[in-house]
């Protein structure tokens, strides 16, 4: 099993451009998140989805936008590039039952916004 | 408003010591305290984690103790080994049908040999 898995791993971007992180999990999980990591501000969520066809917003999601059409792929839009979206972007999924309630983390898209 | 307090923001220490994160919560309706574990360039994975029904659980050199009164809760590394240098999170959730994580800012470790 591959996990959490993020494409791309690097990008670099003009302010106003847009594009698209693809987040995949191959552990039926049927929860997902994308968190933005920032120094000194820990793990901001920007958008979650806790179920194929449903997203939610998170504490931060002004300036991005989300879609869950397949329960194993999340992706994460950003449709004009600002530098203040320079960040390390993470998605996570997770299962969760009465006991447990871990989130699997992808390694990451470091994404520098010019 | 930062509903998971962690302090401190770095901690250094030396090898064959104990490492003492802590955090603090306001949300009484929080029902899962877990502790991850992030290296450099990778993401951030589970170590521990405890629910509020028992006060302490240890899984090898890591132990969280809780205290449900105070709204507090603790990362203990026993023995603390140059390897558990990476950063530290603590977090704090809601049963429900959108259960999410709440983060604290995160710990810096750095165990010096």
């Amino acid at each position: 099993n591959a996990g959490v898995t993020q494409t791309p791993k690097f990008r670099v971007l003009k302010t106003g451009q847009s594009m698209t992180l693809l987040c995949a999990q191959d552990m039926n999980h049927e929860y997902m998140y994308w968190y933005r990591q920032d120094p000194g501000m820990g793990l901001r969520l920007i958008h979650y989805s806790v179920g194929e066809g449903t997203t939610a917003k998170g504490e931060v999601p002004d300036g991005y936008n989300v879609s869950r059409l397949k329960k194993q792929n999340f992706l994460l839009g950003l449709e004009s590039a600002a530098p203040s979206q320079t960040s390390v972007y993470f998605c996570a999924s997770s299962y969760t039952d009465r006991f447990s309630y871990e989130q699997y983390f992808g390694p990451g898209t470091r994404l520098t916004v010019t | 408003q930062q509903q998971v307090k962690q302090s401190p923001q770095s901690l250094i220490v030396q090898k064959g010591g104990i490492s003492i994160i802590n955090c603090a919560y306001e949300n009484t309706a929080f029902d899962y305290f877990p502790w991850y574990q992030q290296f450099p360039g990778k993401g951030p994975a589970l170590l521990i984690a405890i629910r509020p029904d028992v006060s302490e659980k240890k899984e090898g050199r890591f132990t969280i103790s809780f205290n449900k009164s105070a709204k507090q809760f603790s990362l203990h590394i026993m023995d603390s080994q140059p390897g558990d240098s990476a950063t530290y999170f603590c977090a704090a959730s809601i049963g429900g049908n959108n259960r999410k994580l709440i983060w604290g800012l995160g710990t810096s470790l750095a165990v010096n040999p």
